[in-house]
């Protein structure tokens, strides 16, 4: 069965500094994909960062980056210069090709100090 | 151009009762899915409707169905509720192709309260 771990339920960081969200996932395909989404307060689940896993090159969206170990089936989130905006739930997720569905992790909770 | 919108954005029902949800794809969109995201969770998917056939369903009851409409657009239904079907209920659209992609749109969502 597929999973998605986030074993970070809260995370905190400083204004302008840089943070890193943990997610592990477990799969025996060998042609997915895997997502960053935030979720705001205002509920819309907006995608952050997409990374296909035949490429080893990790996807990088301006202030965002992902660090993807294949083989460790790791895939973290790096968020430099952190802004207020920022400050909202970040979910993990997996779909394997011709999957049809998106298998998320339960979540972490960043939150932006000034 | 309109994102996915979802209606109504907050609803309470008893326990019993039944609830229709409903979803306006993204525009050139043909694809939804319905998530189902309880308190401090993940989404979990619900199932997918693609040509007005559902194409792929999660572990949920059949007291959980879908229509989809030749507009594209959906309906969630859920009978007899249970205080456990309190949620927030989100859709997502996407393109038949987004098997290449993997990028869903998602909506606001719809609050629902079972007491």
């Amino acid at each position: 069965a597929q999973t998605v771990t986030q074993s970070q339920p809260e995370m905190s960081v400083q204004e302008a500094e840089t943070v890193t969200l943990s997610c592990t996932y477990d799969t025996s395909e060998s042609d997915y994909y895997l997502f960053w989404y935030k979720q705001p307060p205002s509920r819309q689940m907006i995608l952050v960062i997409r990374q296909e896993a035949y490429k080893q090159q990790n996807a990088t969206e301006n202030r965002f980056s992902v660090n993807f170990q294949k083989a460790a089936k790791s895939f973290s989130l790096k968020i430099s210069d952190s802004q207020l905006g920022d400050a909202a739930m970040y979910f993990c997720a997996y779909i394997y090709n011709q999957g049809g569905k998106l298998i998320f992790g339960q979540g972490t909770e960043l939150s932006v100090k000034p | 151009d309109a994102g996915v919108t979802q209606s109504p954005t907050h609803l309470i029902k008893t326990r019993g009762q039944q609830v229709t949800l409903r979803c306006s794809p993204k525009s050139g969109h043909d694809t939804v899915s319905w998530y189902q995201q309880a308190l401090g969770q993940g989404p979990q998917f619900i199932f997918q409707y693609y040509e007005e056939e559902e194409r792929q369903r999660g572990n949920f009851p059949d007291r959980f169905s879908g229509h989809q409409f030749p507009n594209y657009s959906s309906e969630l239904n859920v009978n007899a509720l249970l205080l456990g079907d309190s949620a927030l209920y989100l859709c997502a659209s996407s393109s038949e192709g987004w098997r290449n992609t993997g990028e869903l749109f998602f909506g606001e969502g719809s609050r629902l309260t079972v007491l």
